[in-house]
């Protein structure tokens, strides 16, 4: 099993549709996950990042943990054809992991006009 | 401010040639990687390196070699290419006190 799962998708939407991204993982010690989003033929960028379990907001996107049955889940709302673009997960340990981050294999996203 | 910049952007080899993927940063980041990226196989980790003279293995090593000899060059070497090298590159670079990630804008290897 690996470590981090993600549907590779792609996945394609209309405009202002909501979208709901997902990753598991297998890792117990994984305390920070973090959401990437890479452009067609660019290298990926962090989106957003939470610690431990929970919500976070930012803007049109929201990031969810559920420690407990080791989810975690990206929604973006009212999607835009900006959105469009490769969403990778990357849960890990700690700061002394950040050298060596495990990602997803990725979930390609594309918003219709 | 450059951050990451990778080189060459684009490389085509034969089989059984060696080249080197230059990478270097000016943000005086302490942790540097090297990640392959492949169709539905996501980011997988080459290389890392937590500071000049310390390196790693991540998940796919073989086939590769780095050396991390300046805080701001991190070289990844092929030594004999084959054709499931053919990939895009990327590599990172992080300070330990932060969780972020910054990628290079990625090298695009072809192995015939």
């Amino acid at each position: 099993q690996k470590e981090v799962e993600q549907d590779p998708g792609p996945l394609s939407v209309p405009e202002g549709a909501i979208v709901s991204l997902n990753c598991t993982y297998s890792n117990s010690a994984f305390q920070y996950f973090m959401w990437y989003r890479q452009y067609s033929r660019k290298g990926p960028e962090l989106l957003m990042y939470t610690y431990s379990s929970g919500n976070k907001e930012d803007g049109r996107f929201t990031a969810q943990v559920d420690k407990s049955s080791k989810y975690i889940s990206l929604f973006i709302r009212d999607s835009q054809p900006s959105d469009s673009a490769t969403y990778l997960c990357a849960p890990f340990p700690g700061y002394s992991s950040a050298s060596k981050i495990i990602f997803g294999s990725g979930t390609r996203l594309s918003i219709r006009p | 401010n450059a951050g990451v910049t990778q080189t060459p952007k684009f490389q085509v080899l034969k089989t059984g040639q060696s080249m080197t993927l230059q990478c270097a940063q000016d943000m005086n980041h302490e942790y540097m990687s090297w990640y392959r990226q492949d169709p539905g196989m996501g980011l997988r980790l080459i290389h890392y390196s937590v500071g000049a003279g310390i390196t790693d293995q991540g998940e796919v090593p073989n086939g590769y070699n780095v050396s991390r000899s300046t805080t701001e060059d991190f070289p990844l070497r092929l030594l004999s290419a084959a054709p499931s090298q053919t990939s895009v590159y990327f590599c990172a670079s992080s300070s330990p006190g932060a969780n972020v990630l910054t990628f290079g804008a990625g090298s695009r290897l072809t192995v015939l």
